[in-house]
């Protein structure tokens, strides 16, 4: 099993222009996680989709920050516009079972996104 | 106000030095907690999970305890290996997921 794929793995883009980070969760898990890493604020739970429906979107910081799972393998994240407070790790994560992140989440190597 | 706070955040043992870590956390309606090991440039890795007080898990040299107030990661005669940032997280409040900031390990020869 080739695990949780995300891509890319390094962005950096300028303030202002729109950033899409994508995410192949491990198949046959229905659910998807995405969360951010800042040294300041931690790990963080951005949203969380179970069937491709997204069932929390509270973490989710403004309506700059969209996500969409058009189906069972993909998934997006989108910035825009982007600001540099938005420079991050982002992670996806996948699990099989129950919507909510409990035990055994899978992890990607994470997208390092830096805004200039 | 809920809070996660781990302890401390950054720890240095010689390789076979015993040790333990702390997450204390203060919610109401905890439902679980987790705790995670992470590597430099890589995702979160799943280690336990604990859902009541009393309850011990047990995995090669790691240990996870739980109390009405803390849980523990007890680390037994620590590898090189074993440094990572060991992360904690809890569920509380039905649906609120949280993690804590996490306690760098670092393991020396």
């Amino acid at each position: 099993d080739a695990g949780v794929i995300q891509s890319p793995r390094h962005e950096v883009t300028e303030m202002g222009q729109e950033v899409t980070l994508r995410c192949k969760p491990i198949s046959g898990h229905n659910s998807l996680f995405w969360y951010r890493q800042t040294m300041m604020r931690g790990l963080e739970l951005l949203i969380y989709f179970n069937n491709n429906v997204p069932i929390d979107d509270s973490g989710m910081p403004e309506d700059r920050f969209s996500a969409k799972m058009p189906n069972a393998s993909f998934s997006t994240l989108k910035i825009q516009p982007s600001e540099p407070r938005d420079s991050a790790v982002y992670f996806c994560a996948s699990r099989q079972g129950g919507s909510f992140p409990t035990d055994t989440q899978y992890f990607g190597p994470g997208t390092r996104l830096t805004v200039l | 106000e809920d809070q996660v706070t781990q302890s401390p955040e950054a720890l240095r043992l010689q390789e076979g030095e015993s040790s333990s870590l702390n997450c204390s956390y203060t919610v109401s309606g905890l439902r679980g907690l987790f705790w995670y090991r992470q590597d430099p440039g890589k995702g979160p890795e799943f280690l336990f999970t604990l859902y009541s007080a009393g309850e011990e898990k047990e995995k090669e040299r790691l240990k996870a305890t739980l109390t009405k107030k803390e849980s523990f990661l007890h680390i037994t005669a620590p590898k090189p290996e074993d440094s990572a940032t060991y992360l904690c997280a809890v569920i509380y409040n039905f649906n609120k997921f949280y993690f804590g900031s996490g306690t760098k390990l670092n393991v020396k020869p």
